[in-house]
């Protein structure tokens, strides 16, 4: 069974940093890109950033380049999401999503909660 | 970037009615779209890949069309479990990005 864990959420203030993990397991990670998905409190779904298998191609939002990073460690299926200079319009549930061949974001986490607040 | 508009917003309808909703690409997407369910606090559920392949497990009642700029997502007849925001999905380039929601409930 497929399944994503996402840890590292919690209240951080304006300018801080925090970083996001993400473990798989139940099939073969290293094989699959994955995502970060984001949905901010009552609002819809916000694609994040992307990083390939082998973490050749990595892609962010406009929203976020030059302040995340995502990475990989195939070796543990785990994947991050480094999030710093954090913003209060970053607040919102953070969801890992794997890509399957042809038909990517097929299974999702259940998310974490990241508040940016003073 | 490609915009994705749904329609309607929201919808109020009944157990056992026939649900259509509408995803439009503001330009054209092939059929690299898929739906999704989501129900307060969870994770967001894949119903529909490459616009009208059911996902494995999901019910027969769930149905999606389309190809290029328009796509549709039809539930065959509501049942309570179905009472959920809907979104579409654009993976035909980046940024990938999602419909606005429709929010499906109780008449």
């Amino acid at each position: 069974e497929v399944q994503l864990v996402e840890s590292g959420g919690g209240l951080v203030k304006p300018g801080g940093s925090l970083r996001l993990s993400c473990a798989a397991s139940g099939f073969t990670f290293s094989s699959y890109s994955m995502n970060w998905v984001r949905q901010a409190p009552g609002k819809g779904l916000e694609w994040v950033s992307s990083i390939s298998s082998s973490s050749s191609y990595i892609y962010y939002a406009d929203s976020v380049k030059g302040r995340f990073t995502i990475s990989r460690d195939n070796a543990k299926n785990s994947l991050y999401l480094q999030m710093n200079s954090l913003r209060a319009e970053d607040t919102a549930v953070y969801y890992c999503a794997r890509d399957a061949v042809g038909a990517p974001f097929d299974y999702w986490g259940q998310g974490t909660l990241v508040t940016v607040s003073s | 970037d490609i915009q994705m508009t749904q329609s309607p917003s929201s919808l109020s309808a009944s157990v056992g009615d026939r649900v259509t909703i509408t995803c439009r690409a503001s330009q054209g997407i092939r059929n690299d779209l898929g739906w999704y369910q989501q129900k307060p606090g969870k994770a967001p559920k894949r119903l529909i890949y490459a616009a009208s392949s059911l996902q494995s497990g999901v019910p027969s009642r769930f149905s999606g069309s389309g190809s290029g700029t328009e796509f549709t997502l039809t539930i065959s007849s509501l049942q309570p479990e179905d009472f959920a925001t809907y979104y579409c999905l654009q993976h035909n380039s980046y940024p990938p990005t999602f419909g606005p929601g429709t929010k499906v409930d109780i008449k």
